[in-house]
């Protein structure tokens, strides 16, 4: 049962265009979201989080929004840089006495100079 | 600040044997939480320790077990190995017990091959 779904598992976007990284939950029970960033070779790097009392929440070039009534997230990158190639990972949770995120298959980002 | 270290970077082993992973969590992080990630998969959680007692645990069997130790490093140890068991092993470590989610950092992982 994945309860955290990634669709797209690649997407390519031009520099200094935006991209759009998708993803979807079924379980209405979670109200923490996250980003991670995965290169090669390398663990995931933290990139930014929601909780579910909010829609939005922006830090420099990246923006997540939160869709808690499509159980749907979405991560904008603007404007794409060729470093930020990468495998971007989706992650939920509960704040309440749980331990552990579920992460999504995650989605291959190519960013074409 | 020093981050999640992991050892070793590489692992061989065959079928049956057993195998420890070793993780030091970054300073000031006193939980630790293991992941398995398999090919083209999410990261999938194995368990979580807090205060060197499990914390939590996933839908792994018992021949994955861990220790957590009083400077909050942390070993995964693996019984009875399979080929399935072929994956790469993330430690993340994180501020906060069970009631109190902080982001997990994770270090680089442990690369095990079993053949």
């Amino acid at each position: 049962d994945q309860q955290v779904k990634q669709n797209s598992p690649s997407l390519s976007v031009q520099e200094g265009r935006i991209s759009i990284l998708n993803c979807d939950y079924t379980n209405s029970m979670f109200d923490y979201f996250l980003w991670y960033k995965k290169y090669p070779a390398e663990g995931p790097t933290f990139l930014i989080s929601i909780s579910s009392i909010k829609d939005k929440n922006e830090d420099g070039r990246f923006t997540v929004f939160l869709n808690k009534s499509a159980k749907h997230l979405s991560l904008h990158i603007v404007p794409s840089q060729p470093g930020d190639s990468a495998v971007y990972f989706c992650a939920a949770t509960f704040t309440s006495g749980t331990y552990k995120y579920i992460f999504g298959t995650g989605t291959r980002l190519k960013v074409l100079a | 600040e020093t981050g999640v270290t992991q050892s070793p970077t590489h692992l061989i082993k065959t079928r049956g044997q057993q195998v420890t992973l070793r993780c030091s969590s970054q300073s000031g992080h006193n939980t630790v939480s293991w992941y398995q990630q398999a090919l083209g998969q999410g990261p999938q959680f194995i368990f979580q320790y807090y205060r060197e007692e499990e914390n939590g645990r996933g839908n792994f069997p018992p021949r994955f077990s861990g220790l957590q130790f009083p400077n909050y490093s942390s070993e995964l140890n693996v019984n009875a190995l399979e080929l399935d068991d072929s994956a790469l092993y993330l430690c993340a470590s994180s501020f906060g017990g069970a009631t109190y989610n902080s982001p997990l950092h994770f270090g680089n992982g442990t690369r095990l091959t079993v053949t």
